[in-house]
């Protein structure tokens, strides 16, 4: 069965430093997300993304985020400097289409630490 | 703006007996409600779903959840629960652009 897959599994950078996180959706998806969950917190939707540009983003995704799919598998995450309130699990997703709602697919998620 | 509101944090419940965990919801448009299980260390799996139709939903692991408009809720229960149904359990409402707005989660713990 096809799943969302996410590296690196646990991530661990200083304050300041840029983190890139990865994740290679559900080939025929066409919507992706990224989601975060702070220890002992709710998931949180950031940022979703179709036809290579962002389609909504929530307060958190500020500037100092941004996503990409550099090359039509791949659709990353980037941090380019990461405070400690960045520390969280953060979870890709990938769905189908937009056109009858149906489930999104997770990956295991990123466990970002920044210290 | 849609929220969702989960009104257990932790819900024990022995082995063999039911559950049912709680779910409220507000939205100002349709809702598509969804039901995801987070097991110890692990991503987030879909239970169940509620798109549109029938009230009660049946998803995995026996698992069924009610769709109830007048009183916004969308409850999940289980009629026997296993030790292997420990984790955390979330529900959520699909916004625009298919985004989820996830409840704060219930955790439940099973105990023999």
């Amino acid at each position: 069965e096809p799943e969302v897959t996410q590296t690196p599994s646990h991530q661990v950078t200083q304050m300041g430093q840029e983190v890139i996180l990865r994740c290679v959706p559900i080939s025929n998806h066409l919507y992706f997300y990224w989601y975060r969950q702070i220890l002992g917190q709710k998931v949180e939707f950031l940022v979703s993304f179709y036809n290579n540009e962002i389609s909504e983003k929530s307060e958190i995704f500020d500037d100092q985020f941004s996503v990409e799919r550099p090359d039509g598998s791949n659709f990353t995450l980037k941090i380019r400097s990461t405070k400690l309130e960045d520390s969280a699990m953060y979870f890709c997703a990938s769905r189908v289409k937009l056109a009858r709602p149906g489930e999104q697919y997770f990956g295991p998620g990123t466990r970002l630490t920044v210290t | 703006a849609q929220s969702v509101t989960q009104l257990d944090s932790q819900v024990p419940v022995f082995e063999e007996a039911p559950v049912e965990l709680r779910c409220n919801y507000s939205s100002s448009v349709s809702v598509y409600l969804f039901w995801y299980v987070q097991y110890p260390n692990q991503g987030l799996q879909l239970l169940l779903k509620y798109l549109s139709g029938s009230t009660l939903v049946k998803g995995i692991n026996g698992f069924e959840a009610e769709f109830n408009k007048s009183q916004t809720s969308f409850h999940l229960r289980k009629p026997s629960v296993h030790i292997s149904d420990t984790a955390e359990y979330f529900c959520a409402v699909s916004g625009s652009w298919g985004k989820l707005q996830f409840g704060a989660g219930t955790q439940v713990v099973v105990t023999p």
